[in-house]
């Protein structure tokens, strides 16, 4: 079936740092994938969306200067996390959706943790 | 403000017994729906669909719509220990983009 991969699975960073976390689906073409953030016992707070080609959306509330999204291909894209501060620790998941079967797959998810 | 509702449990059954999880939402436009499964520190896994009213089955799982009374459920029979996890409910309302609203998640714990 369909995969998402997510790189590296768990990152620790210094604060003020950034981390890039990679988004790859491995066997579809994806023109539009999404990704999320989870804090412990919380649901998925979708983060953005980020469209191959384009400028990524950003849900409200969302820094966009400090949550830099980049979409440079049909099967990657990266999530920035600039300035990174202890509080921005959480656990980062991608999605993909493929076309052909009008569903969405999950990424393996990255653990940030900012100290 | 679109809204996907659970009830957050914990939901606790029986091994051998059927576990009833539930979800509403608040979008009358939504057309697609979905049960992820979510095990404590990993990425939710997708184990159901369903984009038309009425029951759909895939092995030990079923997922029920009814979008007059904005519900979908998700049944599982003979539940086991393996089952134990948080179950999303997310809401796709449409559009080409694929834009996910997610419910908080039900945890279902199943005794042995």
């Amino acid at each position: 079936g369909a995969v998402v991969s997510q790189h590296p699975s768990w990152v620790i960073c210094k604060s003020g740092t950034s981390v890039k976390i990679e988004c790859r689906s491995l066997d579809f073409q994806a023109t539009t994938m999404f990704w999320y953030r989870q804090f412990p016992k919380q649901s998925l707070m979708l983060m953005a969306t980020s469209n191959e080609g384009s400028k990524a959306t950003y849900e409200q509330g969302v820094e966009k200067d400090k949550f830099l999204i980049n979409h440079a291909s049909l099967t990657l894209s990266t999530l920035t996390v600039t300035s990174a501060h202890p509080e921005d620790s959480s656990f980062y998941i991608c999605s993909a959706a493929q076309g052909a079967r009008n569903t969405i797959y999950f990424g393996e998810g990255s653990w940030l943790t900012v100290v | 403000q679109k809204e996907v509702e659970q009830n957050s449990g914990p939901l606790s059954v029986p091994e051998g017994a059927i576990a009833s999880l539930n979800c509403t939402y608040s979008d009358r436009g939504s057309q697609s729906f979905f049960w992820y499964r979510q095990y404590s520190g990993k990425s939710p896994e997708l184990i159901m669909f369903i984009y038309s009213n009425g029951d759909k089955e895939d092995g030990r799982f079923t997922a029920q719509l009814n979008k007059a009374s904005q519900y979908v459920s998700l049944l599982i029979r003979d539940s086991q220990p393996s089952d134990s996890a948080t179950y999303l409910c997310a809401v796709n309302s449409g559009g080409s983009n694929y834009k996910l609203t997610f419910g908080k998640g039900t945890l279902l714990t199943v005794n042995p």
